[in-house]
């Protein structure tokens, strides 16, 4: 098992690209998150997926779309990036109440 | 208001020495509650969690922590450091939401730097 898969791992985009955070996970879990994480932020969810079909906004949605493509992939947008969006992005999935199974994570920066 | 507070930014230890990372949370019931570690350069990895029953709860690498629900805390320790621990640590409270939407409530975390 590869437990959750992220790619890329490093990206560099010019302001006003846009790009797709990909996200995979063989764990048969139904739920799965999209979080950034900024120095002195903590972790802050930006959209989560309850189940295949279903996403919903979290505390930071604003500047980011998501695709739940099916029950293994969970895929983030940016749409027109920003300097803003400078991050790490974490996707995740849920092995239980509460309980979560992180990617190694993307490294964005934008220019 | 539900939150998490970790009241340490850093913390530098020598190792072999104790460490004690605090947690308190404020929650409307019954917390799950959650330390996880994440490496420099790395994704999160549970360290350790609380459902119910025994307060005191044993996690991998040697962690453990207990839950005090008259202090609403879930302070996480470990009797003696090594210098692979330096990592960052985060308390986690959940879940909120209803269903299958469940969330966690996340602390900003703790940094740790363990010194030779």
């Amino acid at each position: 098992n590869a437990g959750v898969t992220q790619t890329p791992k490093f990206q560099v985009l010019k302001t006003g690209q846009s790009m797709t955070l990909q996200c995979a996970q063989d764990m048969n879990h139904n739920s799965m998150y999209w979080y950034r994480q900024d120095p002195g932020m903590g972790l802050r969810l930006i959209y989560y997926s309850a189940s295949e079909g279903t996403t919903d906004k979290g505390e930071v949605p604003n500047g980011y779309n998501v695709s739940r493509l099916n029950k293994r992939e969970f895929s983030l947008r940016l749409e027109s990036a920003a300097p803003s969006q400078t991050s790490v992005y974490f996707c995740a999935s849920r092995i239980s109440p509460g309980e979560q199974f992180f990617g190694p994570g993307t490294r964005l920066t934008v220019l | 208001a539900q939150s998490v507070t970790q009241p340490d930014i850093h913390i530098t230890v020598s190792e072999g020495a104790s460490l004690e990372l605090r947690c308190n949370y404020s929650y409307g019931a019954t917390p799950y509650l959650f330390w996880y570690v994440q490496s420099p350069g790395q994704g999160l990895q549970l360290l350790l969690k609380y459902f119910s029953g025994d307060t005191l709860v044993q996690g991998i690498k040697g962690f453990e922590a207990e839950f005090k629900r008259s202090q609403s805390s879930f302070n996480l320790r470990k009797p003696s450091v090594h210098w692979s621990d330096a990592a960052e640590y985060f308390c986690a409270v959940g879940p909120y939401g209803a269903g299958n939407n469940r969330k966690l409530i996340w602390g900003l975390g703790t940094s740790l730097a363990v010194n030779p």
